[in-house]
């Protein structure tokens, strides 16, 4: 059974960084394209990054490229989203999902986790 | 980027009844669009790719279908687990972007 497991969320302060772990389980992590999608309270869904299997190429949303970092350790079976200059705006449910496709991937999500929340606020 | 846009925004409608949903693409994606579901407080679940194949599990009364730039999404026979928000997403691209979401009421 696929399992995806979102951890790190927490309340930062406006400038702040924090670092949101994804821990997978049933499937073999290393050949997916991995992605983080957010959604702010009340807001609907939004797509903030995705890494490639292997980690080779990774791709950002405009509104948080050169302040979050995504990346994979596929020894143990994590994804990560290092979050830096984190903003109001940046508060929100921050999901993990996995690619339908093996290797070289779709971009088809077909399993999401349950979320962590990350606000951001003084 | 590009713009999904859906509606209606929201509809009510009463167990049993057929609904349909359209997403429209700002510009041509082929057939690289998704539908999912989501219940208020929960994780979005996955309903649909390459606008029509239904995802491993999905009831067959979920089905969508595409014309050129526009996409629908169609409940035949609705459940009172359906009622939810769904969302479209165009995915030939980076970015990914999803439709606003249309909110699926009991009447």
């Amino acid at each position: 059974e696929v399992q995806l497991v979102e951890s790190g969320g927490g309340l930062v302060q406006p400038g702040g960084s924090l670092t949101l772990s994804c821990a997978a389980s049933g499937f073999t992590f290393s050949s997916y394209v991995m992605s983080w999608v957010r959604q702010a309270p009340g807001e609907g869904l939004e797509w903030v990054s995705s890494v490639s299997s292997g980690g080779g190429s990774t791709y950002y949303a405009d509104s948080v490229k050169g302040r979050f970092t995504i990346s994979r350790d596929d020894s143990k079976n994590t994804l990560f989203l290092q979050m830096n200059s984190l903003r109001a705006e940046d508060t929100a449910v921050y999901y993990c999902a996995k690619d339908l496709v093996r290797n070289y991937g779709s971009n088809v999500v077909d399993y999401w986790g349950q979320g962590t929340l990350v606000t951001v606020s003084s | 980027d590009i713009q999904m846009t859906q509606s209606p925004s929201s509809l009510s409608a009463s167990v049993g009844d057929r609904v349909t949903i359209t997403c429209r693409a700002s510009q041509g994606i082929s057939n690289y669009l998704a539908w999912f579901q989501q219940i208020p407080g929960k994780a979005p679940k996955s309903l649909i790719y390459a606008a029509s194949s239904l995802h491993s599990g999905v009831p067959s009364r979920f089905s969508g279908s595409a014309s050129g730039t526009e996409f629908t999404l169609t409940i035949s026979g609705l459940q009172p687990e359906d009622f939810a928000t769904y969302y479209c997403q165009q995915y030939t691209s980076y970015p990914i972007t999803f439709g606003q979401g249309t909110r699926l009421e009991i009447k």
